[in-house]
């Protein structure tokens, strides 16, 4: 069965140190993925999206992910956090049902960002 | 630039009660889903829309929920004889679909649902 998982459930950054999230999926077939993050209370903006092609992507709010398709993953990046970057961050893959496509999400990684 | 939007925002409801909750979609969006988030957890399907067919359920979408989108439209989602574990975050997303399974969904900012 398709699943995600993000290993860290907190992780605490420095403002201006850089930022790696995890992701691994499990999935037999070729995985869309995607990275959204959650303010509190909020709901959920896209941050940056693999479908194809350059396995690095490029995202809003200078984030990036790549995709290892050897490792099972698509983990996010990004080089210098700022405060506004706390929140939480949420991968998916989109799996293929019968008649479209849901998102099967992980459990999330909250951020802090210590100043 | 007009997201998605969902209404109410909150909602503080008996246990027992019913409430229904509203999702306005991208405009020309013609996929509409629904998924439902718990404290901790990340955002679960729950059932989607192509225009105003219904076509797919979870199963964690028992007989006591419903939803509609007539005309293709805004959509709503309906839960009868509130139990406090329906207590979560209910989230609508919205999408262009052409072809392919490359889809993107933009989500609202959710419904925040509270059974006492």
């Amino acid at each position: 069965a398709q699943s995600v998982t993000q290993p860290d459930i907190h992780i605490t950054v420095s403002e201006g140190a850089s930022l790696e999230l995890r992701c691994n999926y499990s999935y037999g077939a070729t995985p869309y993925l995607f990275w959204y993050v959650q303010s509190p209370g909020q709901g959920l903006q896209l941050l940056l999206k693999y479908f194809s092609g350059d396995t690095l992507v490029q995202g809003i709010k200078g984030f990036e992910a790549e995709f290892k398709r050897s490792q099972s993953s698509f983990n996010l990046r990004k080089p210098s956090v700022h405060w506004s970057d706390a929140a939480e961050y949420f991968c998916a893959v989109g799996f293929n049902m019968e008649y479209g496509n849901k998102l099967v999400f992980g459990a999330g990684t909250i951020l802090r960002v210590k100043s | 630039d007009t997201g998605v939007s969902q209404d109410p925002r909150h909602k503080i409801t008996k246990r027992g009660q019913n409430v229904t909750f509203r999702c306005d979609p991208i405009s020309e969006h013609n996929r509409l889903y629904w998924y439902r988030q718990t404290l901790g957890q990340g955002p679960e399907f729950l059932t989607y829309f192509q225009n105003e067919a219904q076509l797919e359920k979870s199963r964690l979408l028992s007989d006591r929920f419903s939803a509609e989108r007539p005309k293709g439209s805004f959509s709503t989602l309906e839960i009868q004889r509130t139990e406090q574990g329906d207590s979560a975050m209910y989230l609508c997303a919205s999408s262009l679909f052409r072809a392919g399974p490359q889809e993107t969904q933009y989500f609202g900012p959710g419904t925040r649902l509270l059974v006492l």
